[in-house]
């Protein structure tokens, strides 16, 4: 079944700590990876897409990487801040142009 | 630039009333689509439209019916609302290269209807 599982639901991290977000993907034929963020009350914005071919990229204090032999992907946010809470959705494209939503990592920063 | 615009925002409805959201983009973007977002549960598809003229079937249509509009306008219609259909709705865009797979090309939400069916 192509689906995308991500890891934890939720978490809580104190401000200016670091924090890694987990998706596994089991979607055939692969075609790309994109991470979103969506803030409470609002739609979700891209942060980073990976594709098959890249191992790591960055945008700011997020870092993904993708591992396609695994069909791993992480996001990794570096000395969080207070804006930084938010749900962080995983999103694999594959076959003909479909996509796989996760369910979302919850991430609440406290001061 | 406001990007993809939803309304209404919010809306109560009674079982059996029927509405249409409207959504709107002006990126100039090629292809647009609905979601529906249901706590515990991630993003699901509910129609969407590659292109001025064209529809289709998502994930979960039964119960909805789109139209599009024009190239910036895709509106979504619940005929007869049931409490199921009780939900956050949001609306997306992305462009679409002539000849090549949009694979690459984000998509872009608006910040979604919030509507409750009583």
């Amino acid at each position: 079944k192509n689906q995308v599982e991500q890891s934890p639901q939720s978490l809580i991290i104190l401000e200016g700590k670091n924090c890694t977000l987990q998706c596994n993907y089991t979607v055939s034929p692969f075609s790309n990876l994109r991470w979103y963020k969506q803030d409470t009350g609002r739609g979700p914005v891209s942060l980073t897409i990976m594709t098959f071919s890249e191992n790591t990229k960055s945008n700011g204090r997020y870092t993904a990487t993708l591992d396609a032999d695994t069909k791993q992907s992480s996001l990794h946010i570096t000395a969080s801040q207070l804006s930084d809470s938010a749900s962080y959705i995983c999103v694999a494209r594959y076959g003909n142009n479909r996509l796989a939503f996760g369910k979302g990592n919850q991430v609440v920063v406290i001061p | 630039n406001a990007g993809v615009t939803q309304t209404p925002k919010f809306q109560v409805l009674k079982t059996g009333q029927s509405m249409t959201l409207q959504c709107a983009q002006d990126m100039n973007h090629n292809s647009m689509y609905w979601y529906r977002q249901d706590p515990g549960m991630g993003l699901r598809l509910i129609y969407y439209s590659a292109s001025e003229g064209t529809t289709d079937k998502g994930e979960v249509p039964n119960g909805y019916n789109v139209s599009r509009l024009n190239k910036r306008e895709f509106s979504l219609r619940l005929e007869s609302a049931a409490p199921s259909q009780t939900s956050v709705y949001f609306c997306a865009s992305s462009y679409r290269d002539r000849g090549r797979i949009e694979g690459n090309q984000p998509q872009h939400f608006g910040d979604g209807t919030r509507l409750s069916i009583l």
